[in-house]
């Protein structure tokens, strides 16, 4: 299968612990876009990259969370001191370039105890 | 982003044709109407778009208004696999805003056996 991967499927952590979570993109897509996505609602735009550049970030990115591409490859989202609220599926995209269909992973479900 | 309107959800029957509607008034002119859904557990799906003209793929087939204010996604032979959240998203191709996709909360499709 050469879609989007992301691991882990499940992350449970108490609060005020740090997570990070790994996205693999389609091999020859330059763009890589993180979502969230809580209960019962629609995917919302986190941060993209193109290649090893992140160029947008949401507002709904605070200062705890960081997302990094290193070489254009992997991508991976840290959320440092972690919140009942940061309870959600974290689901990452690529596409071959801007305005082409994103492909999803099938996300990160990060559950807060 | 321009707002789509889409009902909340809708219900079919196996191996019938579903008509999935989806208003967006205030469309620009160089807004592409773009659908994805999203399976159970799954992260979202590309599933068509379009710009003015109908559109037909594999999967499913998109009319467009002549006026571009509303647009409609036919699955022409439902199945139970296509039970899903259908999201209908407007984006902008122009410049550098192509970059996010700007979810609803889309219409929750049940199929019956």
């Amino acid at each position: 299968d050469t879609g989007v991967s992301q691991d882990p499927r499940h992350k449970i952590t108490k609060r005020g612990q740090n997570v990070t979570f790994r996205c693999d993109p389609i091999s020859e897509h330059n763009r890589l876009y993180w979502y969230r996505q809580t209960l019962g609602q629609g995917p919302e735009f986190l941060t993209y990259f193109q290649n090893e550049a992140q160029l947008e970030k949401s507002r709904l990115l605070s200062d705890r969370f960081s997302a990094e591409r290193p070489k254009g490859s992997f991508s991976t989202l840290e959320i440092q001191r972690t919140e009942q609220g940061d309870s959600a599926m974290y689901l990452c995209a690529s596409s071959l370039m801007g305005g082409q269909p994103q492909h999803f992973g099938d996300g990160t479900r990060l559950s807060i105890l | 982003d321009a707002k789509t309107t889409q009902p909340n959800s809708m219900e079919s029957n196996e191996e019938e044709p579903v008509h999935l509607p989806c208003n967006h008034s205030t469309i620009s002119g160089t807004d592409y109407i773009h659908w994805y859904r999203q399976l159970p557990s799954q992260g979202p799906e590309y599933v068509i778009h379009g710009l003015t003209s109908n559109v037909n793929n594999r999967m499913a087939s998109l009319a467009i208004a002549e006026d571009r204010k509303s647009s409609t996604l036919i699955l022409h032979r439902a199945t139970l696999r296509d039970a899903a959240v259908y999201y209908c998203i407007l984006r902008d191709n122009s410049g550098g805003s192509n970059y996010k996709l700007t979810f609803g909360k889309g219409t929750l499709l049940t199929v019956n056996p």
